[in-house]
């Protein structure tokens, strides 16, 4: 089946740490988005790819950074820089120029 | 100003209840516009989109645009407790998709 996939599900990071959340496809969809959600927030975009070994950023990208060495992947690092990393992160997926996103399943990160 | 704005509820309405759920936009330019359903934990899912004004009906739900006054909905006839979740409105703005705050409902048997 075809769809976007976000390991792990929960990941705990000490203060201090970098961490790398992964989000891969097999859609054949050129543009990738990570957004994070906040209780309250809704989605606020953290970085977006339309097309491999090119990406922009978002709203909040500040204390992150991305890289998009192949289509189907799309990691997403959180760095020690990012004051309050704790939240639910969503990596999406869409085919350029075309509406309407798939979303990965999500990973939960908390700060210990 | 957001770009899309949501009330983000929560909203509790009892089984078989009709459902409004509204959002407003800043940007006349947007055209496309779209619902996003969102279960605790799991990833948004689209459920409806429409384009421009008008409205568009999909069994249960309906999504309505009104571009004179910025304003979408959606509506869910005889809600189930299955329709609890988060809803998203979003619209298409450059490059990415514009996402309001979600709305928080839940349907009590």
């Amino acid at each position: 089946d075809g769809g976007i996939t976000q390991s792990p599900k929960y990941l705990f990071r000490k203060e201090g740490q970098n961490v790398t959340l992964s989000c891969e496809q097999n859609l054949n969809h050129d543009a990738m988005y990570w957004y994070r959600q906040d209780p309250g927030q809704g989605l606020r975009l953290i970085y977006y790819s339309q097309i491999v070994n090119d990406f922009q950023k978002g709203d909040i990208a500040e204390g992150y950074s991305v890289s998009r060495e192949k289509k189907e992947s799309f990691p997403l690092t959180v760095t020690s820089a990012q004051k309050n990393p704790t939240a639910f992160y969503l990596c999406a997926s869409s085919p350029t120029g075309l509406l309407g996103y798939t979303f990965g399943s999500g990973t939960r990160l908390t700060v210990v | 100003q957001k770009e899309v704005e949501q009330d983000p509820g929560p909203l509790s309405v009892p089984e078989g209840a009709i459902v409004s759920l509204n959002c407003t936009y800043s940007n006349s330019a947007f055209q496309y516009f779209m619902w996003y359903r969102q279960y605790s934990r799991k990833g948004p899912e689209l459920l409806m989109y429409t384009y421009s004004s008008g409205n568009k009906e999909d069994g249960r739900f309906t999504a309505q645009v009104d571009k004179s006054s910025k304003y979408i909905s959606l509506f869910i006839r005889d809600s189930q407790p299955s329709d609890s979740a988060t809803y998203l409105c979003a619209t298409q703005g450059a490059q990415k998709l514009v996402f309001g705050q979600g709305t928080r409902l839940t349907i009590n048997p």
